[in-house]
């Protein structure tokens, strides 16, 4: 079954306290990417990622880092949150589907910084 | 750069009642189209996309034509159900280089009552 997976599903943590969300996909997709919704916004895209080793900000990097060593795994990282990272968060894999990219996303991360 | 805008909500609708949910883009040439849907506590799906003018995406009852004229993608439904209660979310992918990244419009929260 294709599917992306994200730990963890819920997530309390103080502000400066260096946090990681995992993501893995099994479609063995190039295109990852990293998103955050919040009320009235929408979802904005944080980080995304062409291929392993390969990444580049989305509309709203600051404050978050990504890596790609392996093709299936896409973490995101906050080295020191903040209040304002308070959000409900979205790992998507991407692949090529009958004439456009289709995207797959994971069950959320719903992320409270105190 | 491109943008997608649709009808702010929330809607609420009695179970059987017609369905619209307005959603107009920019973007330059013919890029793809999408709607997505979020159900309450998970991340969001696939429901339809088109990906040339004149298209009609469709499932699940859902219905939405590839308007280049009008630059629109309006969904529809002819009989809503309780179940169709969510959030969705009207999306488009670029023509050319960078068309595996998604631009979101802010979403229409739909609940439909018994």
């Amino acid at each position: 079954e294709a599917q992306v997976t994200q730990n963890p599903r819920y997530l309390i943590t103080v502000t400066g306290k260096k946090l990681t969300v995992t993501c893995s996909q099994n479609m063995n997709h190039e295109y990852m990417s990293w998103y955050r919704q919040d009320p009235g916004l929408g979802l904005r895209q944080i980080y995304y990622s062409m291929n392993v080793e390969v990444t580049d900000k989305g509309d709203v990097p600051e404050g978050y880092k990504v890596s790609r060593k392996e093709k299936r795994n896409f973490p995101l990282i906050l080295e020191s949150p903040s209040p304002n990272q308070t959000s409900l968060y979205f790992c998507a894999s991407s692949g090529w589907a009958v004439g456009a990219y289709e995207a797959f996303f994971g069950q959320g991360t719903r992320l409270t910084v105190v | 750069g491109d943008s997608v805008t649709q009808m702010e909500g929330p809607v609420t609708l009695s179970e059987e009642a017609f369905l619209t949910i307005n959603c107009t883009y920019t973007a330059t040439g013919y890029p793809s189209l999408f709607w997505y849907v979020q159900y309450p506590g998970e991340g969001l799906q696939l429901l339809l996309k088109a990906t040339k003018a004149d298209d009609k995406g469709s499932n699940k009852g859902f219905e939405a034509t590839y308007r280049k004229e009008t630059t629109s993608f309006h969904l529809e439904k002819g009989s809503v159900q309780v179940s169709d209660s969510a959030v969705y979310f009207c999306a488009l992918t670029a023509s050319g280089g960078s068309n595996y990244k998604l631009t979101f419009g802010k979403g229409t929260l739909l609940t439909v009552n018994p």
